[in-house]
């Protein structure tokens, strides 16, 4: 299966700045995928990222606040813009492959 | 909306015994399954996968799979300690290619010695 390098593991981040997690996939793969996790729940999508064009957004998570970069087949970026409180989460990217799913580590993120 | 729905648990089972988490989806044309484990403060790993009806057995890991109920289960037999954690019942869209997931909101098991 594919491993997926992300960065960073964790951060504490000031409101209202931004923060942009990084996943390396050691694979050329077509679709990457974003999702957030808070405490106690499960996986939410907040985006699929397609190389050579624009991400598609999940309802209730738009570009603005969520913008992606997909610049090849084994990297994409993830921004979280104007951080508030809210957005304390685990951010995790993850990958398809024909055996099945791989994620990444997981981004811990703290506003404050 | 695809929905995916687990028993919310915490589900408890002594060392040994049998787990059995449940998982049904509301797509009834979806075709592919996976259950994927989760400890605490890390990311899920992937720990099966089904696409056809039927069980489909790995080491102590079993999955079975009734599209026509539209329920798909894990069994955990001898279970052991280290196997408590949080287990996800995902769900891949339908008429799509290492598409798009579709979540269960997980079931916490714990194994007490």
């Amino acid at each position: 299966s594919a491993v997926i390098s992300q960065k960073p593991s964790r951060d504490i981040c000031q409101r209202g700045t931004s923060l942009t997690i990084q996943c390396q996939v050691d694979s050329q793969v077509t679709m990457m995928f974003w999702y957030r996790q808070q405490p106690g729940q499960s996986l939410t999508l907040i985006a699929t990222a397609n190389q050579g064009s624009e991400a598609t957004y999940e309802s209730g998570f738009v570009i603005d606040k969520f913008p992606i970069s997909r610049p090849n087949l084994t990297f994409s970026t993830l921004t979280v813009s104007n951080m508030s409180p809210e957005d304390s989460s685990i951010y995790l990217c993850s990958v398809g492959v024909f055996n099945g799913y791989t994620f990444g580590s997981g981004t811990r993120l703290t506003v404050v | 909306q695809k929905e995916v729905e687990q028993n919310s648990g915490p589900l408890s089972v002594p060392e040994g015994a049998i787990a059995s988490l449940n998982c049904t989806y509301s797509d009834r044309g979806s075709q592919s399954f996976f259950w994927y484990r989760q400890y605490s403060g890390k990311s899920p790993e992937l720990i099966m996968f089904i696409y056809s009806n039927g069980d489909k057995e790995d080491g102590r890991f079993t999955a079975q799979l009734n599209k026509a109920s539209q329920y798909v289960s894990l069994l955990i037999r001898d279970s052991q300690p280290s196997d408590s954690a949080t287990y996800l019942c995902a769900v891949m869209e339908r008429g799509s290619t290492l598409g798009r997931l579709y979540f269960g909101r997980g079931t916490q098991l714990t194994v007490w010695p």
